[in-house]
């Protein structure tokens, strides 16, 4: 089973800051790594495919990298709206895993 | 447009089995690609995958928990069902169903809203 480690677990950050999450594989998955936002009692939402590919709907400033074991997920110019988790998700493999999660809290 | 809801008992007691039900809506369980997992995520932790069934009738599970798993689908009511044996507390959590389609499309795009289901005595 793949495992998935996100840092940092919690964040705290003001509005218009830049913030860079990263999620580590324990084996190689490509690009198969995708990330979600999850803001408080609701769904999980998705905000990047395929490690850097951009979804229809989400805001610009949601940006992804990586391949292989190292993904980031940047969220440029922090809106309050943003105060949220968020999770990686890896589809190399099943069982489909995902991390662990960040907490973003928007001062 | 594409809609999932989950349903099924708030509270169950520990050794029961649940059953969950997926009611979806907006595509086919029949259309090759599609498929729909069970994810689960207990109170303030994170998401924990649980089952996957495709439109070929694939199945998957979670590694840990397959011995107490169990999902099938009825497509002409768009529905899939998810059993789980020997309810513990530790199973206490918010479960999603969510749909991937394509086998390019591996991701999760559209969620249900979620339902609770509390384990104890």
């Amino acid at each position: 089973e793949i495992v998935l480690t996100q840092s940092p677990d919690f964040q705290s950050v003001t509005p218009k800051e830049k913030v860079t999450i990263t999620c580590r594989a324990s084996q190689s998955i490509g690009t198969n790594l995708h990330w979600y936002q999850q803001r408080p009692d609701q769904s999980p939402n998705l905000l990047i495919k395929y490690a850097s590919q951009s979804i229809s709907g989400v805001p610009s400033r949601f940006s992804g990298s990586g391949s292989g074991t190292d993904f980031t997920l940047t969220i440029n110019s922090l809106e309050t709206e943003d105060s949220a988790a968020y999770y990686c998700q890896q589809s190399e493999d099943l069982p489909y895993t995902f991390g662990q999660g960040t907490k973003l809290e928007i001062k | 447009q594409v809609t999932l809801r989950e349903s099924g008992p708030a509270l169950v007691k520990p050794t029961q089995t649940l059953a969950l039900t997926c009611t979806f809506s907006g595509f086919s369980l029949t259309t090759s690609g599609m498929c729909v997992s069970w994810i689960r995520q207990p109170p303030g932790k994170a998401l924990e995958w649980l089952a996957r069934i495709d439109w070929n009738d694939y199945t998957s599970y979670s590694t840990s928990l397959k011995t107490r798993l169990t999902i099938f689908k009825d497509t002409s009511k768009n529905q899939v069902v998810l059993t789980m044996t020997n309810m513990d507390p530790v199973d206490t959590a918010t479960y999603y169903c969510a749909r991937t389609y394509g086998d390019s499309n591996r991701f999760f795009d559209f969620w249900g809203q979620g339902t609770l289901v509390t384990v104890s005595s």
